[in-house]
């Protein structure tokens, strides 16, 4: 079953804006990561915020983590055509689910010129 | 580095054929795995594993062989193809050992259509 749900399915905004997604899980994790996937293309690793992170920067991207919620956040800050693409979150479990990274559905995001 | 290279990309099957997509990485990694992809359905993991002679099951296991003899190499079988199986298979590999799966390398996919 799915551990990660994304929110919202699709995005759509003006280059330059923000984008925001949100990832909601089910169960205790080690690490959250997020994942883009350009159309037609395997996906690429952004960024990986552990358990005991809060918050997470690597360039335009910032990663909030709310372990209480089970939920995390992905801010794209002055978005360009470039990152339209579908982006994910994964997490893996603790204890014996720790070998498996779980992917939610996505959220497709377009970025109009 | 070519990273995870798999093959082939496409392929076009009937229903009771079998075959093997082929996964390989050249970074060494210990943790590999095959995951399908479905719209609507995000990505599930079919098998995985955790170093050379070690493999186990996933959210989405049935239907499918994998074997890991090298640590470089991860083939995933289809014995008897079904229609359910139309899919695209991404493998992928991570540097981490045993605990905290890390990073996962994506290949490009293999796009499976059975008939």
């Amino acid at each position: 079953s799915q551990q990660g749900e994304e929110d919202p399915q699709a995005l759509s905004i003006q280059e330059g804006e923000n984008a925001t997604m949100n990832c909601s899980y089910k169960t205790s994790i080690n690490n959250l990561q997020w994942y883009r996937q350009n159309s037609g293309r395997g996906l690429v690793h952004l960024i990986l915020i552990r358990s005991n992170e809060r918050e997470k920067h690597s360039g335009r991207l910032r990663v909030t983590l709310d372990t209480s919620k089970k939920s995390s956040s992905l801010l794209i800050t002055a978005s360009r055509a470039a990152d339209t693409a579908s982006y994910f979150c994964a997490t893996d479990g603790t204890g014996a689910g720790s070998y498996q990274l779980t992917f939610g559905k996505g959220t497709k995001l377009s970025v109009i010129p | 580095n070519a990273g995870v290279t798999q093959t082939p990309k496409f392929q076009v099957l009937k229903t009771g054929q079998s075959m093997t997509l082929q996964c390989a990485q050249d970074m060494n990694h210990e943790y590999m795995s095959w995951y399908r992809q479905d719209p609507g359905m995000g990505l599930r993991l079919i098998h995985y594993s955790v170093g050379a002679g070690i493999t186990d099951q996933g959210e989405v296991p049935n239907g499918y062989n994998v074997s890991r003899s090298t640590t470089e190499d991860f083939p995933l079988r289809l014995l008897s193809a079904a229609p359910s199986q139309t899919s695209v298979y991404f493998c992928a590999s991570s540097y981490n050992r045993l605990r905290d799966t890390g990073e996962l390398f994506f290949g490009e996919g293999s796009r499976l259509t059975v008939l």
